[in-house]
């Protein structure tokens, strides 16, 4: 059974630029997430969707940060304009339908603002 | 409330000995805790988890310990050795889609 997929594995741009992150779900995975990952702290949710509708986006800066999961299957997350603090590793995770069933995550997109 | 509070955010231990990792929280509602290994560079993945059902749950060397009055649960690393060097979190998510919330993470280092 192949992984969640993330792409790209690192970006760097500058302050007020714009980034998408791209992820691939494992199939038949109803649940998808993206968390965002400080350096030395636990992961935070972002969204999670289940199929294409959004399950729970309270901790999204929508300002600046958009989700979108075509079809239920892959998703982008978006940033637009990038701050300094949105610098961390972006994990997206996939579970079979809701947040007690295993979350299997991706590598990860680490970001770097400057 | 839905805080889960990790100590200690290090750990070093000997290889062969007992390595122990807190977690507390104050939600009730959670139903289901689970402990993720993360090794540099990857995404977690899911170690062990526990429902507040059972006060215990043994998988190899690697063992919840839970505290429903208390509100704390704990991971034991038995004979631990130096390829469990890695930071773990412990979460906790209630049924009906809760979002599983992370604690601050130990980073484990087991010396030869």
């Amino acid at each position: 059974e192949a992984g969640v997929a993330q792409s790209p594995r690192y970006k760097i741009i500058e302050k007020r630029q714009s980034v998408a992150f791209w992820c691939n779900p494992i199939s038949g995975h109803a649940t998808l997430y993206w968390y965002q990952q400080i350096l030395g702290q636990g992961p935070k949710l972002l969204i999670q969707f289940q199929n294409n509708g959004v399950v729970d986006d309270s901790q999204l800066p929508k300002d600046r940060f958009s989700a979108e999961r075509l079809k239920g299957v892959d998703s982008t997350l978006k940033i637009q304009p990038a701050k300094l603090e949105d610098s961390a590793v972006y994990l997206c995770a996939s579970s079979r339908w809701t947040s007690t069933d295993t979350q299997y995550f991706g590598p990860g997109t680490r970001l770097t603002v400057l | 409330q839905q805080q889960v509070k990790q100590s200690p955010q290090s750990l070093i231990v000997q290889k062969g000995g007992i390595s122990i990792i807190n977690c507390a929280y104050e939600n009730t509602a959670f139903d289901y805790f689970p402990w993720y290994q993360q090794f540099p560079g990857k995404g977690p993945a899911l170690l062990i988890a526990i429902r507040p059902d059972v006060s215990e749950k043994k998988e190899g060397r690697f063992t919840i310990s839970f505290n429903k009055s208390a509100k704390q649960f704990s991971l034991h690393i038995m004979d631990s050795q130096p390829g469990d060097s890695a930071t773990y979190f412990c979460a906790a998510t209630y049924n009906q889609g809760g979002k599983l919330i992370f604690g601050q993470g130990t980073e484990l280092s087991v010396k030869p």
